[in-house]
Protein backbone atom coordinates (compact mmCIF):
# COMPACT_ATOMS: atom_id res chain seq x y z
CA UNK A 1 0.00 0.00 0.00
CA UNK A 2 1.40 3.61 -0.96
CA UNK A 3 1.43 6.10 1.44
CA UNK A 4 1.82 9.85 1.51
CA UNK A 5 2.71 11.64 4.47
CA UNK A 6 2.03 15.18 4.47
CA UNK A 7 3.08 17.72 6.70
CA UNK A 8 2.48 20.45 8.61
CA UNK A 9 -1.06 19.01 8.91
CA UNK A 10 -1.81 22.43 10.28
CA UNK A 11 -0.19 26.20 9.57
CA UNK A 12 -1.44 29.52 10.57
CA UNK A 13 0.41 32.29 9.26
CA UNK A 14 0.53 36.17 8.93
CA UNK A 15 -0.30 38.07 5.13
CA UNK A 16 3.09 38.10 3.71
CA UNK A 17 5.11 35.59 5.38
CA UNK A 18 6.39 32.67 3.20
CA UNK A 19 5.59 28.96 3.88
CA UNK A 20 6.45 25.44 2.63
CA UNK A 21 4.13 22.08 2.94
CA UNK A 22 5.98 18.65 2.23
CA UNK A 23 5.06 15.74 0.95
CA UNK A 24 6.98 12.32 1.35
CA UNK A 25 6.67 8.55 0.86
CA UNK A 26 8.82 5.66 0.89
CA UNK A 27 6.98 4.85 -2.60
CA UNK A 28 7.85 5.96 -6.18
CA UNK A 29 5.27 8.00 -7.77
CA UNK A 30 4.79 8.54 -11.47
CA UNK A 31 3.48 12.06 -11.05
CA UNK A 32 2.50 13.91 -8.45
CA UNK A 33 -0.59 15.84 -7.93
CA UNK A 34 -1.29 19.15 -5.91
CA UNK A 35 -4.71 20.32 -5.33
CA UNK A 36 -6.30 23.03 -3.21
CA UNK A 37 -9.89 22.72 -1.63
CA UNK A 38 -11.94 25.33 -0.20
CA UNK A 39 -15.05 24.84 2.22
CA UNK A 40 -18.06 22.66 0.57
CA UNK A 41 -16.28 22.17 -2.74
CA UNK A 42 -14.07 19.60 -3.96
CA UNK A 43 -10.19 19.65 -4.78
CA UNK A 44 -9.48 21.82 -7.93
CA UNK A 45 -6.03 20.77 -9.40
CA UNK A 46 -3.11 23.33 -9.23
CA UNK A 47 -0.27 21.35 -10.95
CA UNK A 48 1.20 18.01 -11.72
CA UNK A 49 4.64 17.28 -11.86
CA UNK A 50 5.97 14.50 -14.11
CA UNK A 51 9.58 14.63 -14.15
CA UNK A 52 12.31 13.77 -11.09
CA UNK A 53 13.56 17.03 -9.97
CA UNK A 54 10.83 18.98 -11.72
CA UNK A 55 9.83 22.52 -10.64
CA UNK A 56 7.01 24.10 -11.88
CA UNK A 57 5.66 27.82 -10.79
CA UNK A 58 2.31 28.98 -10.77
CA UNK A 59 2.67 32.58 -10.17
CA UNK A 60 3.81 32.86 -5.75
CA UNK A 61 3.37 29.24 -5.79
CA UNK A 62 6.57 26.94 -6.32
CA UNK A 63 6.30 23.02 -6.37
CA UNK A 64 8.63 20.55 -6.78
CA UNK A 65 9.25 16.50 -7.44
CA UNK A 66 11.59 14.88 -5.84
CA UNK A 67 14.60 13.56 -8.25
CA UNK A 68 13.51 10.15 -7.07
CA UNK A 69 9.76 10.97 -7.51
CA UNK A 70 8.98 9.93 -3.37
CA UNK A 71 8.45 13.49 -2.38
CA UNK A 72 7.38 16.69 -3.26
CA UNK A 73 7.06 20.10 -1.69
CA UNK A 74 4.80 23.30 -2.42
CA UNK A 75 6.42 26.54 -1.40
CA UNK A 76 3.95 30.09 -0.97
CA UNK A 77 5.77 33.31 -1.32
CA UNK A 78 3.95 36.29 0.53
CA UNK A 79 0.94 34.34 1.37
CA UNK A 80 -2.55 36.37 1.16
CA UNK A 81 -5.74 35.44 2.98
CA UNK A 82 -6.89 33.94 -0.61
CA UNK A 83 -4.26 31.75 -0.37
CA UNK A 84 -6.14 29.93 2.64
CA UNK A 85 -7.57 26.17 1.94
CA UNK A 86 -7.18 22.51 2.32
CA UNK A 87 -4.23 21.99 -0.07
CA UNK A 88 -3.35 18.17 -1.00
CA UNK A 89 -1.21 16.05 -2.32
CA UNK A 90 -1.54 13.17 -4.29
CA UNK A 91 0.77 10.34 -5.97
CA UNK A 92 -0.21 8.21 -9.12
CA UNK A 93 0.52 4.34 -8.96
CA UNK A 94 4.03 3.82 -11.00
CA UNK A 95 3.53 0.39 -11.06
CA UNK A 96 1.87 -1.29 -13.30
CA UNK A 97 -2.08 0.17 -12.72
CA UNK A 98 -1.73 3.20 -14.55
CA UNK A 99 -5.26 4.15 -14.84
CA UNK A 100 -4.65 7.41 -12.45
CA UNK A 101 -5.66 5.77 -9.72
CA UNK A 102 -4.68 8.72 -6.72
CA UNK A 103 -3.02 7.87 -3.32
CA UNK A 104 -3.59 11.69 -1.37
CA UNK A 105 -1.96 12.85 1.77
CA UNK A 106 -3.02 13.58 5.12
CA UNK A 107 -3.94 17.47 3.83
CA UNK A 108 -2.74 20.30 5.30
CA UNK A 109 -5.22 23.24 6.39
CA UNK A 110 -3.93 26.87 5.90
CA UNK A 111 -4.79 29.73 7.14
CA UNK A 112 -3.69 33.01 6.08
CA UNK A 113 -4.36 36.08 8.91
CA UNK A 114 -4.46 39.64 7.34
CA UNK B 1 -19.75 23.05 -19.75
CA UNK B 2 -21.19 22.21 -16.99
CA UNK B 3 -18.73 20.35 -13.89
CA UNK B 4 -19.36 17.45 -11.73
CA UNK B 5 -22.48 17.38 -9.97
CA UNK B 6 -24.10 15.61 -7.04
CA UNK B 7 -26.69 14.89 -5.36
CA UNK B 8 -27.56 15.80 -2.60
CA UNK B 9 -25.57 17.95 -1.17
CA UNK B 10 -26.02 17.00 2.41
CA UNK B 11 -27.97 13.99 3.73
CA UNK B 12 -28.82 12.87 7.32
CA UNK B 13 -29.95 9.66 7.97
CA UNK B 14 -30.80 7.39 11.14
CA UNK B 15 -28.18 4.23 11.97
CA UNK B 16 -29.30 1.44 9.90
CA UNK B 17 -30.97 3.19 7.02
CA UNK B 18 -29.69 2.69 3.22
CA UNK B 19 -28.65 6.02 1.11
CA UNK B 20 -28.02 6.78 -2.14
CA UNK B 21 -25.87 9.59 -3.39
CA UNK B 22 -25.47 10.40 -6.96
CA UNK B 23 -22.58 11.64 -9.66
CA UNK B 24 -23.27 13.26 -12.78
CA UNK B 25 -19.93 13.41 -14.42
CA UNK B 26 -18.97 15.54 -16.93
CA UNK B 27 -20.07 14.67 -20.66
CA UNK B 28 -18.13 12.21 -22.39
CA UNK B 29 -15.42 11.51 -19.37
CA UNK B 30 -14.81 7.84 -19.14
CA UNK B 31 -13.59 7.22 -15.89
CA UNK B 32 -15.30 7.64 -12.57
CA UNK B 33 -13.94 7.77 -9.23
CA UNK B 34 -15.77 7.62 -5.36
CA UNK B 35 -13.49 8.77 -2.72
CA UNK B 36 -14.53 9.60 1.15
CA UNK B 37 -13.18 12.70 3.13
CA UNK B 38 -12.82 13.04 6.54
CA UNK B 39 -13.38 16.71 7.64
CA UNK B 40 -10.10 18.61 6.67
CA UNK B 41 -8.69 15.10 6.01
CA UNK B 42 -7.35 13.76 2.87
CA UNK B 43 -9.20 11.59 0.03
CA UNK B 44 -9.53 7.81 0.79
CA UNK B 45 -10.11 5.74 -2.47
CA UNK B 46 -13.11 4.23 -2.86
CA UNK B 47 -14.06 2.74 -6.32
CA UNK B 48 -13.15 3.15 -9.66
CA UNK B 49 -15.00 2.87 -13.21
CA UNK B 50 -13.28 2.65 -16.59
CA UNK B 51 -15.73 2.42 -19.54
CA UNK B 52 -17.10 -1.12 -19.95
CA UNK B 53 -14.30 -2.57 -17.43
CA UNK B 54 -14.88 -4.18 -14.21
CA UNK B 55 -14.73 -1.72 -11.52
CA UNK B 56 -12.07 -1.27 -8.92
CA UNK B 57 -13.58 -1.86 -6.21
CA UNK B 58 -10.77 -2.12 -3.54
CA UNK B 59 -10.95 0.64 -1.58
CA UNK B 60 -14.78 -0.01 -0.43
CA UNK B 61 -14.47 -0.03 3.01
CA UNK B 62 -16.95 -3.15 3.56
CA UNK B 63 -19.55 -4.83 1.91
CA UNK B 64 -22.53 -2.37 3.17
CA UNK B 65 -20.81 -0.26 0.14
CA UNK B 66 -21.63 -0.28 -3.44
CA UNK B 67 -21.68 1.71 -6.84
CA UNK B 68 -23.19 1.61 -9.92
CA UNK B 69 -22.42 3.32 -12.91
CA UNK B 70 -25.66 3.15 -15.71
CA UNK B 71 -24.51 3.49 -19.54
CA UNK B 72 -21.07 4.64 -18.21
CA UNK B 73 -22.43 7.85 -17.40
CA UNK B 74 -24.34 8.61 -13.95
CA UNK B 75 -22.98 6.76 -11.19
CA UNK B 76 -25.07 5.86 -7.62
CA UNK B 77 -22.94 4.91 -4.55
CA UNK B 78 -25.05 3.16 -1.85
CA UNK B 79 -24.46 2.35 1.74
CA UNK B 80 -26.92 -0.11 3.46
CA UNK B 81 -27.65 -0.43 6.90
CA UNK B 82 -25.59 3.11 7.91
CA UNK B 83 -23.33 3.18 10.90
CA UNK B 84 -22.14 6.67 12.56
CA UNK B 85 -18.92 6.29 11.33
CA UNK B 86 -19.80 6.34 7.54
CA UNK B 87 -20.57 10.15 8.36
CA UNK B 88 -18.41 11.83 5.98
CA UNK B 89 -18.48 13.85 2.59
CA UNK B 90 -18.53 11.34 -0.08
CA UNK B 91 -16.80 12.54 -3.66
CA UNK B 92 -16.99 12.15 -7.04
CA UNK B 93 -14.81 13.41 -10.12
CA UNK B 94 -14.68 12.22 -13.53
CA UNK B 95 -12.14 12.05 -15.96
CA UNK B 96 -11.45 12.15 -19.38
CA UNK B 97 -8.65 10.39 -19.95
CA UNK B 98 -8.74 6.73 -19.92
CA UNK B 99 -6.96 3.40 -18.61
CA UNK B 100 -3.41 3.48 -18.98
CA UNK B 101 -2.99 7.30 -18.55
CA UNK B 102 -0.98 7.75 -15.16
CA UNK B 103 -2.14 11.21 -13.06
CA UNK B 104 -4.84 11.87 -15.38
CA UNK B 105 -6.39 15.12 -14.60
CA UNK B 106 -9.79 14.53 -12.23
CA UNK B 107 -12.17 16.66 -12.00
CA UNK B 108 -14.51 16.98 -8.52
CA UNK B 109 -18.00 17.48 -7.96
CA UNK B 110 -19.10 19.78 -4.80
CA UNK B 111 -19.19 16.75 -2.74
CA UNK B 112 -22.50 15.08 -0.44
CA UNK B 113 -21.88 15.63 3.97
CA UNK B 114 -23.39 12.46 5.00
CA UNK B 115 -23.95 12.48 8.60
CA UNK B 116 -25.57 9.33 10.36
CA UNK B 117 -27.13 9.87 13.50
Amino acid sequence: TQLLEQSPQFLSIQEGENLTVYCNSSSVFSSLQWYRQEPGEGPVLLVTVVTGGEVKKLKRLTFQFGDARKDSSLHITAAQPGDTGLYLCAGADAGGTSYGKLTFGQGTILTVHP
Amino acid sequence: GAGVSQSPSNKVTEKGKDVELRCDPISGHTALYWYRQSLGQGLEFLIYFQGNSAPDKSGLPSDRFSAERTGGSVSTLTIQRTQQEDSAVYLCASSPQGAGVAGGTQYFGPGTRLTVL
